[in-house]
């Protein structure tokens, strides 16, 4: 079946512009996490949506950083006023109810390059 | 210091031979240990699971975890070209259900 997928695949910015990166998570999941990877903190969490519940934003570095979840499926990441500091690969990922034992499955990521 | 240490490489090997990688960790509070190899531009894949000290195997992998020094590995056998990748580890700690803390990951090339 589809795995987890995002769009878009690469992403050049001028700073101080917002963007907006997507994830599509695999059908029937209920759990949904974004991460951060760059060179030099390597894979950091930034977000977890599950169900209904409150998503645990405790991750997200500065409140130019928000998502959302719309309707269970499909989330959002929007990054406003865009520094260099935020260029990233920044990854989703997927899990059937969001459990320590689960696998969680990630897409192949957005790469984000603020000039 | 972070919560967990990875040494990042690179790491070459030739072709059949015995791979050794490596995390160390300070927070006693993990208990479950994970293994994700990530090959170029693309998402990390769940290679191994473990909750418990001790090894754990699966073909030519085997992870092994020792809480006492807080310390996990991940052995390769007879390695193949097609290992060449970035292996990550991750951890959770018990009173989170999903919150994966990675280490930063070790490049590994095996050359044919």
């Amino acid at each position: 079946g589809a795995g987890v997928s995002q769009s878009p695949s690469n992403k050049v910015t001028e700073k101080g512009k917002d963007v907006e990166l997507r994830c599509d998570p695999i059908s029937g999941h209920t759990a949904l996490y974004w991460y951060r990877q760059s060179l030099g903190q390597g894979l950091e969490f930034l977000i977890y949506f599950q169900g209904n519940s409150a998503p645990d934003k405790s991750g997200l570095p500065s409140d130019r950083f928000s998502a959302e979840r719309t309707g269970g499926s499909v989330s959002t990441l929007t990054i406003q006023r865009t520094q260099q500091e935020d260029s990233a690969v920044y990854l989703c990922a997927s899990s059937p109810y969001g459990g320590r034992q689960e696998t969680q499955y990630f897409g192949p990521g957005t790469r984000l390059l603020v000039l | 210091q972070k919560e967990v240490e990875q040494d990042p490489g690179p790491l070459s090997v030739p072709e059949g031979a015995i791979v050794s990688l490596n995390c160390t960790y300070s927070n006693s509070a993990f208990q479950y240990f994970m293994w994700y190899r990530q090959y170029s531009r693309k998402g990390p894949e769940l290679l191994m699971y473990t909750y418990s000290s001790g090894n754990k195997e699966d073909g030519r992998f085997t992870a092994q975890v020792d809480k006492s020094s807080k310390y996990i590995s991940l052995f390769i056998r007879d390695s193949q070209p097609s290992d060449s990748a970035t292996y990550l580890c991750a951890m959770i700690s018990g009173g989170s259900n999903y919150k994966l803390t990675f280490g930063k990951g070790t490049l590994l090339t095996v050359n044919p």
